[in-house]
């Protein structure tokens, strides 16, 4: 138990539909963010939220939208879908102070499969 | 254009040698580098970590060590023990006041060979 939470685990879903990934820490941390890890290529940034506030948004498509209700929950809405985005969507949160981002502590991810 | 270099896809080793993972970079602004390890089905986990100002870093069984001249580390496990058996990424950031950017490698897949 790492203290980051992601549902659901797995999900299909077709180009046209609609659905949400869900990520909770109960680690008191200021910070989230959404990562895309694709078969033998690193970890990709997507998302970063520090304080509520989205502070990084590395030229993602459009057909991912993430909200950041409360510093606790992190969201990753998808729509219209392509087989390309087929991967590991991982969320993780990490202690901030002052400016300085510490470690990450992951979910354990959703691997999202779009037909 | 990949700044985190992990080259090595797979490792084996015996239980109870030394594994060591190598991971090359190429920006010189990295400043604070950390090595995860991740277990399939889950996320990757904090294994240990280096800034910059230090050349070496050890915990138990783990030791970094950073050549900053070669823009190369490693992670070294000595003895090494079936358990240790999974995907290592390196990572690294650049500038600790802004620190919230953490460049991947690809992974090394370690398996322990009892």
């Amino acid at each position: 138990e790492t203290g980051v939470t992601q549902t659901p685990r797995h999900l299909v879903m077709g180009m046209t539909n609609k659905k949400s990934l869900k990520c909770e820490q109960h680690l008191g941390h200021n910070a989230m963010y959404w990562y895309k890890q694709s078969a033998k290529k690193p970890l990709e940034l997507m998302f970063v939220y520090n304080f509520k506030e989205q502070t990084e948004n590395n030229s993602v498509p459009s057909r991912f939208s993430p909200e950041c209700p409360n510093s606790s929950h992190l969201f990753l809405h998808l729509h219209t879908l392509q087989p390309e985005d087929s991967a590991l969507y991982l969320c993780a949160s990490s202690p901030v102070k002052g400016t300085v981002h510490e470690k990450l502590f992951f979910g354990s991810g959703t691997q999202l499969s779009v037909l | 254009d990949q700044q985190v270099k992990q080259n090595s896809p797979s490792l084996s080793v015996q239980e109870g040698r030394i594994s060591i993972l190598n991971c090359d970079y190429t920006n010189s602004m990295f400043d604070y580098f950390l090595w995860y390890k991740k277990y399939p089905a889950e996320g990757p986990t904090f294994l240990i970590s280096i800034s910059s100002i230090k050349d070496k870093n050890e915990d138990g069984r783990f030791t970094v060590f950073l050549n900053k001249s070669a823009k190369h580390l490693s992670l070294h496990i000595v003895p090494s023990q079936p358990g240790d058996s999974a995907v290592y990424f390196c990572a690294a950031s650049a500038d600790w006041n802004t620190g919230n950017q953490f460049y991947f490698g690809t992974g090394t897949s370690l398996t322990v060979i009892p």
